[in-house]
């Protein structure tokens, strides 16, 4: 069965701190990753997409990981801001066909001040 | 700006009222698709569209329909909500190449309540 799971499921970070996300995957036949951030009451929105060559992409102070031998992926956040407070959400497309993307179920992270 | 609108945003609702939630994008997309959100689960895939006139269902499609008439709409009709359709809904759009690679953009959600 295709499934995308996520750890943990919230975390808490203060301000200016990094922290890593995880993402683990049954899907198959791989096609891409992508995560999203979602803030509380919006939809989410597109922070990378990775396809089976990229090991590594960034956006901002956002850096995505993908092991595709070992089907895991990771978000990492550096030097946090209040911002940043938000769900972020893995997901992974199958190949081969349309649009079959699998969402996780996302962390939801708190940075205080 | 390039955006994707639904309406309403909230709703409460009561068992059985037929009630459609729209969406609208301004991107030329051919590409679009409804998922629900519900607290502890990923999004999951309502119906999508390949292009005007152009559906199919995804993985919890039962209780819902929709219509591509036109490219940039895609509404979401429930004939007769009940209470297990409560849930926060999100359009989302793409051009084709999102269907694999592309972005997909979201719109800001609907919350359903069904009494």
């Amino acid at each position: 069965k295709n499934q995308v799971e996520q750890s943990p499921q919230s975390l808490i970070i203060l301000e200016g701190k990094n922290c890593t996300l995880q993402c683990n995957y049954t899907v198959s036949p791989f096609s891409n990753l992508r995560w999203y951030k979602q803030d509380t009451g919006r939809g989410p929105v597109s922070l990378t997409i990775m396809t089976f060559s990229e090991n590594t992409k960034s956006n901002g102070r956002y850096t995505a990981t993908l092991d595709a031998d070992t089907k895991q992926s990771s978000l990492h956040i550096t030097a946090s801001q209040l911002s940043d407070s938000a769900s972020y959400i893995c997901v992974v497309s199958t190949a081969g066909g349309y649009n079959k993307l699998i969402f996780g179920a996302g962390t939801r992270l708190a940075v205080h001040p | 700006e390039a955006q994707v609108t639904q309406n309403p945003r909230y709703l409460i609702t009561v068992t059985g009222k037929k009630l459609t939630v729209t969406c609208s994008q301004n991107m030329n997309h051919e590409y679009m698709s409804w998922y629900r959100q519900d607290p502890g689960l990923g999004l999951r895939q309502i119906y999508y569209s390949m292009n005007v006139e152009v559906t199919d269902k995804g993985d919890v499609p039962e209780g819902y329909k929709v219509s591509r008439k036109e490219k940039r709409n895609f509404p979401l009709i429930l004939e007769s909500p009940s209470p297990n359709q409560t849930s926060l809904y999100f359009c989302a759009s793409s051009d084709t190449r999102g269907a694999n690679t592309g972005e997909l953009f979201f719109g800001e959600g609907s919350r359903l309540t069904v009494l």
